[in-house]
């Protein structure tokens, strides 16, 4: 059962300190995102891939946040320095890229940030 | 822009009964609407899609949902609740340019035994 997965799940730490978040997408899914999840924005898009480049960022604070895909089966999402309004659950989401804006995108997780 | 709106905060359901969760969308050109659930810490589940073709859409675990281009909605519905349906559910529409879903702020389902 192909299933993405998201490292760590849980993360507290203090403000100013750096975070990284990993993903492994769906082996052969050659589109990633990531999102982030709170009360109070609800889910809202912050970068994605497709074939390990990045088409879109707009949503992530460029200043303190950067996302790479180093190879195929790794995504990496980094918050430096990281500060109390950063806390959130941060989802990444794989997709196929055969149909093209028709695909599914299948979430892992989770990682849930709180920094204090 | 695209934008997906979901007006129930909340929907309480008893068992056995049928429910509907409302979704209205708004978008330039066709649209391309998605359903996922999302449970207590857990990621988001895929339940279904509306791509083209039928209105009606079937899902996972019996739910379905109804295109309805004319009132430009895509409700989600189930015959009959379980209280296993208890959860957070997401309407979401894919950008037409970008295939980043935007999502509704969710509707939680509370089904009572």
């Amino acid at each position: 059962d192909a299933r993405v997965t998201q490292t760590p799940r849980h993360k507290v730490t203090e403000m100013g300190q750096e975070v990284t978040m990993r993903c492994q997408p769906i082996l052969g899914h050659n589109t990633v995102f990531w999102y982030r999840q709170t009360m109070m924005q609800g889910l809202e898009l912050l970068a994605y891939f497709r074939n390990r480049a990045p088409l879109d960022d707009s949503g992530m604070p460029k200043d303190r946040f950067s996302a790479e895909m180093p190879d195929a089966t790794l995504a990496t999402l980094k918050i430096q320095p990281s500060e109390p309004r950063d806390s959130a659950v941060y989802f990444c989401a794989s997709g196929p890229d055969l149909a093209g804006i028709t695909d599914t995108q299948y979430f892992g997780p989770g990682t849930r940030l709180t920094v204090l | 822009a695209q934008s997906v709106a979901q007006p129930e905060d909340q929907v309480n359901v008893a068992e056995g009964n049928p429910l509907t969760v409302k979704c209205t969308y708004s978008v330039s050109g066709n649209p391309y609407l998605f359903w996922y659930v999302q449970y207590p810490n857990r990621g988001l589940q895929f339940l279904l899609k509306y791509i083209t073709g039928d209105n009606l859409v079937k899902g996972s675990y019996g739910f379905e949902a109804e295109f309805n281009k004319s009132q430009t909605s895509f409700h989600l519905k189930k015959p009959s609740a379980l209280v296993s349906d208890s959860a957070l559910y997401f309407c979401a529409v894919r950008d037409m340019g970008r295939r980043a879903l935007t999502f509704g702020s969710g509707t939680r389902l509370q089904v009572q035994p």
